[in-house]
């Protein structure tokens, strides 16, 4: 079974300065994604960015980069020039390619990063 | 309007009480879903529907009642349920279901409390 590891409850860096959050992930399958999602206070699941295990490069998004090392499993998230609204929960999420080409959405979710960011 | 909206955003409900959670996406995707966010647990898939058909159940208990009407529309009809039922209540939905990098859109959920 595929499994998400968060390791760090919560992160405070100061505003404009980079994070990097943590994520590792544990799967036999060759053929999967990597997600990251956004939870401000107000509920809403925001997707950040996507990793696809065959992608040979690190995705960017604007100041998301993921630093994707696929021998040690692991797909860390970096923020740079963090703002204040940065501040939020950040979840790492995983999805499978199974035997039949499907995934119907089961994003394996990790439990989650508090991030702050201080003036 | 635009995303993935989710109505109520707040409920309490007594067990012996009956409600439905509505969802609607206007991203023309073809997949919706609901998931659970319970405090301090990973979020867990409750349903999937895929071109309005149900393609997962996840073990969910029969007071949850799923209801996909058309690709646009999703409910969640909740039935004597149980003060471990209270949590946030998520709708997502995706392009499609059968992708694995088709990331998911979610809505802003729904605060259930149960008393």
């Amino acid at each position: 079974a595929q499994k998400i590891t968060q390791t760090q409850p919560g992160m405070f860096v100061q505003e404009k300065e980079a994070v990097t959050l943590d994520c590792t992930y544990d799967t036999s399958d060759q053929s999967y994604g990597l997600f990251w999602y956004k939870q401000p206070s107000s509920g809403e699941m925001i997707f950040l960015i996507y990793q696809g295990s065959y992608d040979e490069q690190n995705a960017t998004e604007g100041r998301y980069s993921l630093n994707f090392q696929k021998a040690r499993k692991s797909a860390n998230l970096v923020i740079s020039a963090s703002q204040l609204g940065d501040s939020a929960m950040y979840f790492c999420a995983m999805s499978l390619y199974n035997a039949g080409g499907t995934s119907y959405g089961k994003l394996t979710f990790g439990q989650g990063t508090i991030l702050t960011v201080h003036p | 309007e635009t995303g993935v909206t989710q109505t109520p955003r707040h409920l309490v409900m007594g067990m012996t009480n009956k409600k439905s959670l509505k969802c609607e996406q206007h991203l023309g995707h073809n997949a919706m879903y609901w998931y659970k966010q319970s405090a301090k647990k990973p979020l867990e898939l409750m349903f999937v529907y895929s071109l309005e058909e149900r393609v997962e159940n996840n073990s969910v208990p029969s007071r949850f009642s799923p209801e996909c009407p058309n690709s646009s529309h999703l409910f969640l009809h909740l039935h004597t349920l149980q003060p471990e039922d209270s949590a946030l209540y998520l709708c997502a939905s995706s392009q499609d279901g059968f992708s694995y990098n088709s990331p998911l859109h979610f809505g802003n959920g729904t605060r259930l409390t149960v008393t």
